[in-house]
């Protein structure tokens, strides 16, 4: 099945760096979801995005939804520990209840 | 509230064998979708629901998958018979109904091994 595009796929921070990652796709999507997923769990929702520029904000997490509407960007601010896991975008095209996954960014966070 | 409740959480089972995986979604939650995550091919969408109705089953890999939903609180995945390849975890999710779409809520998943 389609996929949309993460980038990093992976990525080794140290405790207290911020991180960025986003999502792409050659098709418009209305609405942007977030993702955590730790081992063994289930995805776990971060951050919605519904509208075109939107920024919304979860604690030290912060999303973005692509003035394209092609793109979504997620930033985590002061890593900590916990915030090792996997991180999943998911988008909806108009019309359809579909939702399309990420292929992840694998985070790690060295103390 | 509870979440989405997925059972069982982890099955072994032996090649030929039935499989049935169980859901109760987020009460009051109009959307039931079934996944399944493996790593070569990540999240895929299986089927989903709308309102105990299957709307989009073409995620369905083979005649070898079927999926319920009897009433709103309850769906299962069965897989008759079952083969190695089939090994992955299974989560099934459910949403709101609203415009702009729903947010998606999963359960822990149903981990099945066919050996």
């Amino acid at each position: 099945g389609q996929q949309l595009n993460q980038s990093p796929q992976s990525m080794f921070i140290q405790e207290g760096e911020d991180v960025s990652m986003n999502c792409t796709s050659s098709s418009i999507f209305n609405t942007w979801l977030w993702y955590k997923q730790d081992p063994g769990e289930g995805p776990v929702l971060l951050i919605a995005l519904y509208k075109a520029g939107e920024l919304t904000s979860n604690g030290r997490l912060t999303a973005q939804f692509g003035i394209t509407r092609k793109d979504s960007f997620l930033n985590i601010s002061a890593s900590i520990p916990s915030d090792v896991g996997i991180y999943f975008c998911a988008g909806l095209k108009s019309g359809t209840y579909k939702y399309i996954f990420g292929t992840g960014t694998r985070l790690k966070v060295l103390a | 509230d509870a979440g989405v409740i997925q059972s069982p959480r982890h099955e072994v089972t032996e090649m030929g064998q039935e499989v049935t995986l169980r859901c109760k979604p987020i009460s009051g939650h109009d959307y039931l979708f079934w996944y399944r995550q493996t790593m070569m091919r990540g999240l895929e969408l299986l089927i989903y629901f709308n309102n105990n109705v299957p709307i989009d089953d073409s995620g369905m890999p083979e005649d070898r998958f079927s999926a319920k939903m009897p009433n709103a609180s309850f769906s299962t995945l069965k897989i008759q018979p079952s083969e190695p390849r089939d090994s992955a975890v299974y989560f099934c999710a459910s949403s709101l109904d609203r415009m702009d779409g729903g947010e998606l809520f999963f359960g822990e998943g149903s981990r099945l091994t066919v050996l």
